[in-house]
């Protein structure tokens, strides 16, 4: 079963840093590029950041860029976003999703980072 | 960057009916890159349609997807009562992703 499996939320003052992750399953993770996504509560999907399948691109939403960093380890099936400077509406459910063809075809269920002192 | 914008912001319908969810972009996008999700409460979106007009895998026939350029809709043929959700439409382009705010279909 394809499945992608996210962890390392949870609550970090503003300022703070907090590493999330991906465990990717079921698929030749090494093959696809890679997108992390987030939904502030109650509000609509924002696109975060992306990575390539070997790592050699990576993009950043005007939002994240210099507090947030995407990597892979192709070895160890895992995607990883660090997140720097936290502030508050940093806070939302993080997804990440499998890319092909630049759309979203797989999704894992999400894990949630509160900003807040 | 591409801002697309849909609409309704909600809509109200009844199972049966038809439903058309509209999604205008702020410039040209590639149909190639044009999709559309499913969003339920406490869930992950799913992916409806890819390349603006091809179902992805499982998602039935009743779903389907058209337009090119800045225009593009989704269309539930008749409604089933596991369609009511927020649909957003998603594209690519320079270097960035970017989603509508969003439709919620709820039932009337």
């Amino acid at each position: 079963e394809v499945q992608l499996v996210e962890s390392g939320g949870g609550l970090v003052q503003p300022g703070g840093s907090l590493r999330l992750s991906c465990a990717a399953s079921g698929f030749t993770f090494s093959s696809y590029s890679m997108n992390w996504v987030r939904q502030a509560p109650g509000k609509g999907l924002e696109w975060v950041s992306y990575i390539t399948s070997s790592s050699t691109t990576t993009y950043y939403a005007d939002s994240v860029k210099g507090r947030f960093t995407i990597s892979r380890d192709n070895a160890k099936n895992s995607l990883s976003l660090q997140m720097n400077s936290l502030r508050a509406e940093d806070t939302a459910v993080y997804y990440c999703a499998r890319v092909y063809y630049n759309y979203m075809g797989v999704w894992g269920k999400g894990t949630t980072v509160t900003v807040s002192s | 960057e591409i801002v697309l914008t849909q609409s309704p912001g909600t809509l109200s319908l009844s199972p049966g009916e038809r439903a058309t969810l509209s999604c205008r972009a702020s410039q040209s996008v590639s149909s190639s890159y044009l999709a559309w999700y499913q969003q339920k409460p406490g869930q992950a979106p799913r992916l409806l349609i890819y390349g603006a007009s091809s179902r992805a895998t499982g998602i039935p026939d009743r779903f389907s997807g058209s337009g090119s350029g800045t225009d593009f809709t989704l269309t539930v043929s008749r409604l089933e009562p596991e369609d009511f959700a927020v649909y957003y439409c998603q594209q690519y382009g320079s270097f960035a992703y970017t989603f509508g705010q969003g439709t919620k279909l709820e039932i009337k």
